[in-house]
């Protein structure tokens, strides 16, 4: 089974800041690694695919980036409708989906 | 517009069962393989169990093979979660899936989710 570790578990960060978060695989998994937002009470929503591709309709102040074992994703500049919780999710091993553990993102 | 609509869930003692169901509308739904992901609370997401378009393939996690299973209406455009042996560590919302297309791992689409409870 192949395990996604990410990290932070939660951060808090200032409107406009840069947020960084990485998500490491227990294997390699190409690029084939993916990134949800989920707000409280709502259901995940699909932001970046293939590792750095946006989806469509999603702000552009999104990206992601990595391959292999090491991925990070970043909000450049953090606005207040950013507030949620951030899951990356590997589809290397199909039709076994792993998500990560999640990172809780504040507004400080 | 794509839309997936789940229900059935609620409070069922341990050791009981319950059918999951998800009404699926705005796309061909025999065109794509669906998916159930739990999430309980507070916690994060959970993979439960996929399958394709045809039926021809259908997965588990192991933490739920055999008490599980997933099946498919094509013709009534409608998935099913059939959950047996239930514990309490089932208690979660359970949401239904769409895959990009036929066995992706991208799930751009979700329902609002439907809650099961496992207590005595």
């Amino acid at each position: 089974d192949i395990q996604m570790t990410q990290s932070p578990s939660s951060l808090s960060a200032s409107v406009g800041d840069r947020v960084t978060i990485t998500c490491q695989a227990s294997q390699d998994i190409s690029n084939y690694l993916n990134w949800y937002q989920q707000k409280p009470g709502k259901a995940p929503k699909l932001l970046i695919y293939d590792a750095s591709n946006l989806e469509t309709g999603v702000p552009s102040r999104f990206s992601g980036s990595g391959s292999g074992t090491d991925f990070t994703f970043t909000i450049s500049s953090l606005q207040p409708e950013d507030i949620a919780t951030y899951y990356c999710q590997q589809y290397d091993n199909l039709p076994e989906l792993t998500f990560g553990g999640g990172t809780k993102v504040e507004i400080k | 517009e794509v839309q997936l609509v789940e229900s059935g869930g609620g409070l069922v003692k341990p050791g009981g069962s319950l059918r999951l169901s998800c009404a699926a509308s705005g796309f061909t739904f025999s065109s794509y393989s669906m998916n159930w992901v739990r999430q309980a609370p507070g916690k994060g997401l959970e993979w439960v169990s996929s399958i394709s378009s045809s039926s021809s393939y259908i997965y588990y996690a192991d933490s739920v093979k055999g008490r599980f299973t997933i099946s498919r209406d094509n013709a009534k455009n409608s998935l099913y979660l059939q959950m047996n042996s239930l514990r309490a560590e089932d208690t979660a919302v359970y949401y239904c899936a769409r895959d990009r297309y036929d066995s992706s791992g991208l799930l751009p689409y979700w329902g609002q989710g439907t809650l099961v409870t496992v207590s005595s």
